[in-house]
Parts: C-alpha cells; sequence; structure tokens
C-alpha cells in the first residue's frame, strides 16, 4: 500500500545549516504539493510541482527556500541556512489531477536547535 | 482576501451526532474539502464537494451552499477515536493548491 512518503521523519539541525526533505508521491501521482504547519496553526500551501516543472510557488518565502521534483527521484522541498521560525512539520501531498483529492504524507518535523 | 473560519474547539459525548461549520471567501472556487488529523499524523481525506448539497459517505457527511460559502460536516455515532481535528479546505484556483482553516479540534468524552 505505496502511499505518500516522505523522509525523514524528524530532522534536527543547527541554525545556518541546510535541511533537504524528501517526498515520493503515490504511485500514478503527478502533482505534489508542499504545505507548512507551524505549532497551534494551520496548513499553509508552499509549492505545486508536476515532473519538472514548478507550476505554483506563490507561497513559498523568497529567499533560502526552493524545490523541485526531477524526471526520476522524490521531489525535494530544501532549505538553506536554516533559522529558528523554520521549525515546523512540512508535509507533502499527492493528487492524480489537479482537481482530485489531496493525498498526504506523515509529514517532517523540522527542529532547529 | 482568503479567508476560512471554522471554530477552534468542540466537545461533543460518545455516541451523540456533532457538526462543524466552515465559512469561506475566496477569489476562486474549485472545490471544498474536509480532512482528519490526529495528533503528530498526516491529514486523511474525508470528503469533497464541489456542487451545492449534501454527500454522505458512512458516519460522515459534509454539505455544501456555494451562494452562502459555507459547508458543515457531520458525525453521527461519535466514537472516542473521532476525537481530532477536523480540517476544512478550499481549493480556490484551477492549480489544486489548498486553502485551509486552522482547523477545529474535536474532543469526544464518554
Amino acid at each position: 500500500n505505496a502511499g505518500v512518503m516522505q523522509n525523514p521523519r524528524h530532522l534536527v539541525r543547527r541554525r545556518g545549516q541546510e535541511a533537504r526533505l524528501r517526498c515520493s508521491p503515490m504511485k500514478g501521482h503527478s502533482h505534489v504539493y508542499w504545505y507548512r504547519q507551524l505549532p497551534e496553526e494551520g496548513l499553509k500551501f508552499m509549492v505545486y510541482l508536476q515532473k519538472e516543472n514548478i507550476i505554483d510557488e506563490s507561497g513559498m518565502p523568497k529567499e533560502r527556500f526552493s524545490a523541485e521534483f526531477p524526471k526520476e527521484g522524490p521531489s525535494i522541498l530544501r532549505i538553506q541556512q536554516v533559522v529558528r521560525g523554520d521549525s515546523a512539520a512540512y508535509f507533502c501531498a499527492s493528487s492524480g489531477a489537479g482537481d482530485q483529492p489531496q493525498h498526504f504524507g506523515d509529514g517532517t518535523r523540522l527542529s532547529i536547535l | 482576501g482568503q479567508n476560512i473560519d471554522q471554530p477552534t474547539e468542540m466537545t461533543a459525548t460518545e455516541g451523540a451526532i456533532v457538526q462543524i461549520n466552515c465559512t469561506y471567501q475566496t477569489s476562486g472556487f474549485n472545490g471544498l474539502f474536509w480532512y482528519q488529523q490526529h495528533a503528530g499524523e498526516a491529514p486523511t481525506f474525508l470528503s469533497y464537494n464541489v456542487l451545492d448539497g449534501l454527500e454522505e459517505k458512512g458516519r460522515f457527511s459534509s454539505f455544501l451552499s456555494r451562494s452562502k460559502g459555507y459547508s458543515y460536516l457531520l458525525l453521527k455515532e461519535l466514537q472516542m477515536k473521532d476525537s481530532a481535528s477536523y480540517l476544512c479546505a478550499v481549493s480556490g484556483s484551477n492549480t489544486g493548491k489548498l486553502i485551509f482553516g486552522q482547523g477545529t479540534t474535536l474532543q469526544v468524552k464518554p
């Protein structure tokens, strides 16, 4: 039962380091979404990708954050020079098409020391 | 702007019925979704409404009125395992990105 797979589940980084979060979509899905959930807050959209294309990055911070979904391999959310405020749960979701329900992975909990 | 409102917390009794309301104001509308999220876990899909009316799926039903910008999730025969956060989300564009409300934390008591 291959759902959306995210790794690592937990990631600890020191301020200034880089964080790489991985997401493999559900089998047959080609649409990938990244969301961020800060403590006590709702999920916030970050970016929407299809294979080799960024479709909508309106929720991405302008600096330090980038995302990719290469032709082969998982989608990567990359955060450079992390700061304390980046501590959050990062969820990936996938769907078979833009108007179909999104299915979420278990998330990566990022902690910045 | 984009705004989705739902109550922060609700409490109900095991075996009872509870209705969780959601109102939304978005610049576009391509459907409304309800998700369930247990603490520390992934949101799981519950229901999808794009046309006005009631969608029933087992103990869970969801209603939509597009003219009023209003939806509700109805949970019947509540069980202790239904204690969770319930997230209302709107797809406001054809890219499929979801705009989430803050979530309603439901506590089911014996």
